[in-house]
């Protein structure tokens, strides 16, 4: 059974840094892998899509990298702005089924 | 706005109470999907409809009812729950065509508090 993981669960960091957050995933089958980012009393906003034949995909400041082989994906944010504090949740969409599989999601907080 | 619009925003009522949770979809899509997430916890999908039939029931209690009229509405109805139901309770869309790469777009949530 696929499982999603996100570490940290909560993150802190001063404005202006760059910050990786990490998603792994047990069962490398999978279709694609999404970043999606949540803000308080809203839905969720799809930030990027990489498929599993990819590497990486950026977007401006953000930057998401797959590993398929280890069940690793990273979201880098360059240059850290306090608009990007949400929560960060990442999902795999499986091969078999096309199923959702969600991770519990980082909860961001940047300081100004 | 994303499209995907979701009444009431939030929602406290007893364990005995019937109350019933709207979404309403402005973006053409024919796929309709109700999402639970819990503090901490990863979403859990819990019913799927596509073309207003259901097509996924993720072994969802009977307390909750979903209703689908057509493909632009989707209703959760709640009744008899339980404390631990306490959630936000997300609708999502997707044009239900292509599995493999439907994207799905958000509802802003209904927060269910159940005494």
């Amino acid at each position: 059974k696929q499982e999603v993981t996100q570490i940290p669960a909560a993150l802190s960091v001063p404005e202006g840094e760059n910050l990786v957050l990490n998603c792994s995933f047990t069962d490398s089958a999978i279709y694609n892998l999404q970043w999606f980012r949540q803000d308080p009393g809203k839905g969720l906003t799809s930030l990027l899509l990489i498929q599993s034949s990819q590497r990486e995909q950026t977007s401006g400041r953000l930057n998401a990298s797959l590993d398929k082989s280890s069940g690793r994906s990273t979201l880098y944010i360059a240059a850290s702005q306090p608009g990007d504090s949400a929560t960060y949740l990442c999902a795999v969409r499986m091969d078999s089924n096309y199923q959702l599989i969600w991770g519990a999601g980082t909860k961001l907080i940047i300081k100004p | 706005e994303t499209g995907v619009t979701q009444t009431p925003r939030h929602l406290v009522m007893g364990m005995t109470n019937k109350k019933s949770l709207k979404c309403e979809q402005h973006l053409g899509h024919n796929a309709m999907y109700w999402y639970k997430q819990s503090a901490k916890k990863p979403l859990e999908l819990m019913f799927v409809y596509n073309f207003k039939e259901q097509t996924e029931n993720n072994s969802v209690p009977s307390r909750f009812s979903p209703e689908c009229p057509n493909s632009s509405h989707l209703f959760l109805h709640l009744h008899t729950l339980q404390p631990e139901d306490s959630a936000l309770y997300l609708c999502a869309s997707s044009r239900g065509t292509t599995p493999r790469t439907d994207t799905q777009y958000f509802g802003p949530g209904t927060r269910l508090t159940v005494l």
